[in-house]
């Protein structure tokens, strides 16, 4: 079936310029994540949706960043006034209901901020 | 959030056990403990999840001690394409932000 799907695969974009990326979770799949990776470190973990709702956005690095889902589906991450610093692979996962379940990944979008 | 310690990388050949050992002293009663797996331009896939003793499937095996301290993740007879980088995480249910730290890259030789 399909998994989870991330558009663009790669996005190079200007400094001071704002970018959107998009995630289509698996259907079905109640709970969505996005998380950041830095060229050979771990993920951090930026924000999660439980539906529509975000219950927790401490994790987005800065209020340039902001994230919406709507109809329980499909979520973009905006970063504005991108910064040489928000470059890097931006990761999407779905998972059924709990955060328990197994999380199933996008293979992400890398933004390379010139 | 429970803090994990996993080495850094370790190396094998095709054909061996590889056994990567996490430690989680500060374990709560309810986490849960989950291993995934990475390769290079790609998100991270679910490789196995378990609480206590041991659980297998198809890819691996998962053993969990008493204390459940630490959990080792064993994949039987690796080959060139097991090459990754492998990361522990341990979280209660309703965790939702787990911590993928910097995991054990796991180099497969001929």
């Amino acid at each position: 079936g399909a998994g989870v799907s991330q558009s663009p695969s790669n996005k190079v974009t200007e400094k001071g310029k704002d970018v959107e990326l998009r995630c289509d979770p698996i259907s079905g799949h109640t709970a969505l994540y996005w998380y950041r990776q830095s060229l050979g470190q771990g993920l951090e973990f930026l924000i999660y949706f439980q539906g529509n709702s975000a219950p927790d956005k401490s994790g987005l690095p800065s209020d340039r960043f902001s994230a919406e889902r709507t109809g329980g589906s499909v979520s973009t991450l905006t970063i504005q006034r991108t910064q040489q610093e928000d470059s890097a692979v931006y990761l999407c996962a779905s998972s059924l209901g709990q955060p328990s379940e197994p999380q199933h990944f996008g293979d992400g979008t890398r933004l390379s901020i010139l | 959030l429970a803090k994990t310690t996993q080495p850094i990388s370790m190396d094998s050949y095709e054909g061996q056990e590889v056994n990567i050992t996490c430690s989680h002293n500060n374990i709560a009663t309810n986490d849960y403990i989950t291993w995934y797996q990475q390769f290079p331009s790609q998100g991270p896939r679910f490789i196995i999840q378990g609480y206590k003793t041991k659980v297998t499937n198809e890819v691996a095996s998962l053993f969990i001690p008493a204390d459940r301290k630490s959990s080792t993740l064993s994949l039987p007879r690796v080959s060139l394409s097991d090459t990754a980088v492998y990361y522990c995480l341990v979280g209660a249910p309703n965790d939702y932000k787990l911590s993928f730290g910097a995991g054990t890259t796991v180099t497969v030789r001929a």
